[in-house]
């Protein structure tokens, strides 16, 4: 059974670009969230999609934005990047609000 | 505003010693606290969940405590390895999966 994956690993973009980072979850799993983990601290969390829908958010601007897929896989897509966008977006997928499970991350570097 | 403190910051033991590590949250309706592992640049591993009706969990050397009149879980590690080396991070869980982290404590673990 694979894990939670994420694509692509690095991802390199200049300010004012716009970026699409890809998530699968874990088999039978079908709550997604996402998280920005800027270096030297904890994971922030930014949205959750359940049933193709967004649940929650977190406190980040409308430049971030997502989507989720009838086979539960998710989309973060991000518009307009700042300098202050470089950090590391983990995926994290459960069945409903049981252990979460973290994907390897995408690294963005915005320059 | 709900808060997750990690002390502290950075611990260095000696292999073989025994590791505690501190976790605070403010928020006294807890669902779920989640304990991770994360490694330089990589995701995170889920180590111990424990739910709000239980005061700990174990698994092999790690056990975890939850407290919520105090508002703390601490998780102990017994007789420390290298490989222990990493960042551990305590989060807590609303009743969707959302997670809060901490800022996490890194640790390192001399032969």
């Amino acid at each position: 059974d694979a894990g939670v994956t994420q694509s692509p690993t690095h991802l390199i973009k200049t300010r004012g670009q716009q970026v699409t980072l890809r998530c699968s979850p874990k088999s039978g799993h079908d709550t997604v969230s996402w998280y920005q983990q800027a270096l030297g601290q904890g994971p922030q969390f930014i949205f959750q999609y359940y049933e193709e829908e967004e649940r929650q958010r977190g406190n980040f601007p409308d430049r971030f934005s997502g989507h989720q897929f009838p086979n539960y896989s998710s989309e973060l897509n991000v518009n307009a990047l700042l300098l202050g966008d470089s950090a590391l977006y983990l995926c994290a997928s459960s069945p409903g609000s049981d252990t979460q499970y973290f994907g390897p991350g995408t690294r963005l570097t915005v320059l | 505003k709900q808060e997750v403190t990690q002390i502290p910051a950075a611990l260095s033991v000696p292999e073989g010693e025994n590791l505690v590590l501190n976790c605070s949250f403010t928020d006294s309706a807890i669902y779920n606290l989640q304990w991770f592992r994360q490694d330089p640049g990589k995701g995170l591993t889920s180590l111990l969940l424990i739910q709000s009706s239980q005061r700990e969990q174990t698994s092999g050397r790690l056990n975890a405590s939850l407290d919520k009149s105090s508002g703390r879980s601490t998780l102990y590690i017994a007789a420390s390895q290298p490989g222990d080396s990493a960042t551990y991070l305590c989060a807590q869980t609303d009743s969707w999966g959302k997670l809060q982290f901490g800022a996490g404590t890194q640790v390192v673990v001399t032969p």
